[in-house]
């Protein structure tokens, strides 16, 4: 069965830090881009970031350019994403997703920045 | 980059059929061919309904159907269903080698 499961959300002050993983199985990981899109509570969802098979090009959103990194290990059939500086307005649930079509998704982890 | 613009919800009575819209610029959906759309129930994660602008990933029934004109896509339910209900997005590639959604559509099953 194609899975992704994300892990690493919670709680974290405003200008704090958090690392996000996602594990892959099921699949060939390493034929595949991956992307992280987001989700505000009650609000729609936000195309974060994607990065190709070898972690060779990465592109990020606007919003978030400059302090997430979006990485991976091919080995670990992993994804991360580490997030720094992190805002009120970056509170949302994290989905980890596979390919040119987002397809599947994980079930996602909330990430909640508060003080 | 904006949201790519869909209307906020649509209704139909169960057999009706639905179209959702969804606009954006030449810097996106008037690019590509990289337009899909997703369903999300409540409490659930998205699932692709629609990818490259006309096609139904297998186990999605056939009445959901893609188009695209211009700078504007479109999701047409035909036959609605009361499990249809849910909210959908629209996605697409951009020249930026950024993606982008829609803003979402609620649709009710009257």
């Amino acid at each position: 069965e194609v899975q992704l499961v994300e892990s690493g959300g919670g709680l974290v002050k405003p200008g704090g830090s958090l690392r996000l993983s996602c594990a892959a199985s099921g699949f060939t990981f390493n034929r595949y881009d991956f992307s992280w899109v987001r989700q505000a509570p009650g609000k729609g969802l936000e195309w974060v970031s994607s990065i190709d098979t070898r972690g060779a090009y990465i592109y990020y959103a606007d919003s978030v350019r400059g302090r997430f990194t979006m990485s991976r290990d091919n080995a670990r059939d992993s994804l991360y994403l580490e997030m720094n500086s992190l805002r009120v307005e970056d509170t949302a649930t994290y989905y980890c997703t596979r390919g040119t079509w987002f397809d599947p998704w994980g079930q996602g982890t909330l990430v909640t920045v508060s003080s | 980059q904006s949201a790519l613009t869909q209307p906020p919800s649509v209704s139909g009575s169960p057999g009706q059929s639905v179209t959702i819209s969804c606009t954006g610029t030449s810097s996106d959906i008037g690019s590509y061919k990289r337009v899909s759309w997703y369903q999300q129930s409540p409490g659930t994660a998205p699932k692709l309904m629609i990818y490259e602008v006309t096609n139904r990933p297998s186990g999605v029934p056939d009445r959901f159907s893609g188009s695209k004109s211009g700078i504007t896509a479109s999701l047409t339910i035909s036959g609605l269903q009361a499990e249809d209900e849910a909210d959908y997005y629209c996605s697409s590639f951009t020249t930026s080698n950024t993606y982008v959604f829609g803003s979402g559509t609620r649709v009710t099953v009257l």
